[in-house]
């Protein structure tokens, strides 16, 4: 059974805080991805990675980094937080292969006061 | 450039009414994917199903059925015999290389 794990469902912060979003996979999976979801914008990617210590960006990155020290573990870091990065923010993770299945945790809901 | 276009926002249905959520795609590939997510109240992102560019076969599961219409750049999804419990946001999504494209989502209220 596919298995993604985010270590946080619920988290308030203060502006300029920093903030670490983790995400744990059980699956072997190569890839992992790091997005926010936002009412009337779906899920926009902010970066994702291929391999260990690999990472990509994805349509917003801004204000935002990653890490990837284990195959299983895809950190995602908010430097500086702002209120615009209040959101839901989901991880997922696929096999290596194109295009294939993304599985994803339960989401992280972050508010910025 | 590709898009995913889920035009309707919200829908509401009483228990036991069919009902069809429509999903448009644009991409200039070939060979792509077509993905169903479901978004329950809790949050979790639950797949569906992938289907393929080349094969256009219409599947069923249970009370859930695709039809998947490459003419029309539609990969529509119907719930039959609606349930309080298919409540939820359901997203469509596409995917030509690693990434994934999603609509906007529409979100289904199923009403007693």
């Amino acid at each position: 059974d596919v298995k993604v794990t985010q270590s946080s469902r619920y988290l308030v912060k203060r502006t300029g805080e920093k903030v670490f979003l983790e995400c744990v996979q059980d699956m072997d999976h190569e890839n992992m991805f790091w997005y926010r979801q936002d009412p009337g914008l779906g899920l926009r990617l902010i970066y994702f990675s291929y391999d260990v210590k690999m990472k990509e960006k994805g349509d917003i990155p801004e204000g935002y980094s990653v890490s990837r020290e284990k195959k299983e573990r895809f950190s995602l870091i908010l430097e500086s937080a702002s209120t615009n990065q209040t959101s839901m923010y989901l991880c997922a993770s696929s096999l290596g292969e194109v295009r294939e299945t993304q599985y994803f945790g339960p989401g992280t809901r972050l508010l910025v006061l | 450039a590709q898009k995913v276009t889920q035009a309707q926002t919200e829908i509401s249905v009483v228990e036991k009414e069919d009902v069809t959520l429509d999903c448009v795609y644009e991409t200039r590939d070939t060979t792509y994917y077509l993905f169903w997510y479901k978004q329950p109240p809790s949050g979790e992102l639950v797949f569906l199903i992938r289907r393929n560019s080349f094969d256009e076969q219409n599947e069923i599961s249970g009370r859930y059925s695709w039809n998947f219409q490459k003419s029309t750049s539609s990969f529509n999804f119907t719930i039959t015999a609606s349930q309080v419990v298919d409540s939820a946001v359901y997203f469509c999504a596409l995917s030509v290389t690693d990434k994934l494209i999603f609509g906007t989502g529409t979100r289904l209220q199923v009403f007693p």
